[in-house]
């Protein structure tokens, strides 16, 4: 298993501003993910937090709108930047120990633009 | 693109019920298929995980399956419990490691 702590767990923020969410997990990990889950909607994948380098991005993200940094293997940020209330939602990260093993998550993150 | 469905939606069952959740999904080149349960508010909690090459998985009252080549999972829960009542996703693993989440199945299991 892994233990992942992610901060904040709530935020309320003001539209337009930037809010940056940490994910610390217990013992080094291969890969780290970041996902946001809509209200009442299912969870999708923002993007891959590579170690050393940029993220990858999945469709409908952009680096500019969701900025992620991973500067060691046990630690990633997600910023929010520039947040619209199309923004609400519940941000997670993801952890993965090896290739096609099991994937463990944080408590998440709900931030709430108003 | 995988699409990952999940029937039925919502599901309210009298305690001590067995119950049968469905997960379907649309690209059969997967690497495994993870379930988890997720309460209001919170995070998501593994629950299990078939390889792709497993028929099922059991961990307690919790047995999932996996038909690979029909595109469909099962969760099953036996003698469920108040404690129970959650969110049921189940998610299917593709290449990088990227999970593809079903719509979920909201459970409620009544005293």
């Amino acid at each position: 298993s892994a233990v992942i702590s992610q901060k904040p767990s709530r935020d309320i923020c003001q539209r337009g501003t930037s809010l940056t969410i940490q994910c610390q997990v217990d013992s080094q990990v291969t890969m780290m993910f970041w996902y946001r889950q809509q209200p009442g909607q299912s969870l999708t994948l923002i993007a891959t937090a590579n170690q050393g380098s940029e993220a990858t991005y999945e469709s409908g993200f952009v680096i500019d709108k969701f900025p992620i940094s991973r500067p060691n293997l046990t630690f990633s940020t997600l910023t929010v930047s520039n947040m619209s209330p199309e923004d609400s939602s519940i941000y997670l990260c993801s952890v993965v120990r090896g290739l096609n093993t099991e994937a463990f998550f944080g408590q998440g993150t709900r931030l709430t633009v108003v | 693109k995988q699409e990952v469905t999940q029937i039925p939606a919502a599901l309210s069952v009298p305690e001590g019920e067995n119950l049968v959740l469905n997960c379907s999904f649309t690209d059969s080149a997967i690497y495994n298929l993870q379930w988890f349960r997720q309460d209001p508010g919170k995070g998501l909690t593994s629950l299990l995980l078939i390889q792709s090459s497993q028929r099922e998985q059991t961990s307690g009252r919790l047995n999932a399956s996996l038909d690979k080549s029909s595109g469909r999972s099962t969760l099953y829960i036996a003698a469920s419990q108040p404690g129970d009542s959650a969110t049921y996703l189940c998610a299917a693993t593709g290449g990088g490691n990227k999970l593809t989440f079903g719509t979920g199945t909201q459970l409620k299991v009544e005293l």
